[in-house]
């Protein structure tokens, strides 16, 4: 069964930095790229960053371009999502999903919110 | 950016009766490999987003045969033919043709 467990989110001072990481199991990991989408409370779902299966390629949203770097362990079938200067337009559910045409498999979510 | 509308934004449906979605891009979602990358997501309340269908028309392993979507170059539709009170949630269409990749607002779907 293919599952992806993100976990890392939490409370944040505007700023500050987190790293979230997604756990993947049930498939050959480094066979697929990988996506970050997010979704503020109450709002719609929004593509965050994409990486290739080798890492090789990455792509980023324009307002986290410079701010956040997505990567990978191939060795450790684990994505990541390191997260500098945050601002509090960032606070949301964060979804790790798997592919990058369509992501057909997604996390459970973790919640990073950015207060002072 | 490709910009994906989708109407209506609020669909209260009578359960048995059929409901549809539309999707519009801003732009062709024909990939260079000549696929049309238009996705249908189902998010039920509290929960993470799940993927109904992909390449405008197929469904995913395990979506009830009531769901289907349709459309080409820049029009799509995602119909269910008879609702069920486990349908309720929200819809996005996703376009995964360029970058950055986009989502429609989202539909929620309600039951009269």
């Amino acid at each position: 069964e293919v599952q992806l467990l993100g976990s890392g989110g939490g409370l944040v001072q505007p700023g500050g930095s987190l790293r979230l990481s997604c756990a993947a199991s049930g498939f050959t990991f480094s066979n697929y790229a990988m996506t970050w989408v997010r979704q503020a409370p109450g709002e719609g779902l929004k593509w965050v960053s994409t990486i290739a299966n080798t890492g090789g390629n990455t792509y980023y949203e324009d307002s986290v371009k410079g701010r956040f770097t997505i990567s990978r362990d191939n060795s450790k079938n684990t994505l990541y999502l390191q997260m500098n200067n945050l601002r509090d337009e960032d606070t949301a559910v964060y979804y790790c999903a798997r592919g990058f045409l369509a992501p057909d498999c997604w996390g459970q979510g973790t919640l990073v919110t950015v207060s002072s | 950016d490709v910009v994906m509308t989708q109407s209506p934004l609020s669909l209260p449906v009578t359960l048995g009766q059929p409901a549809s979605i539309s999707c519009r891009s801003s732009q062709s979602l024909v990939y260079s490999d000549g696929n049309t990358y238009l996705s249908w997501f189902q998010q039920r309340p509290g929960q993470s987003p799940r993927r109904l269908i992909y390449k405008v028309s197929t469904r995913d392993s395990g979506v009830p045969d009531r769901f289907s979507g349709s459309g080409s170059g820049t029009d799509f539709i995602l119909k269910i033919s008879r609702v069920e009170a486990e349908d309720v949630g929200v819809y996005y269409c996703m376009q995964g043709a360029h970058w950055p990749r986009t989502f429609g607002q989202g539909t929620r779907l309600e039951i009269k």
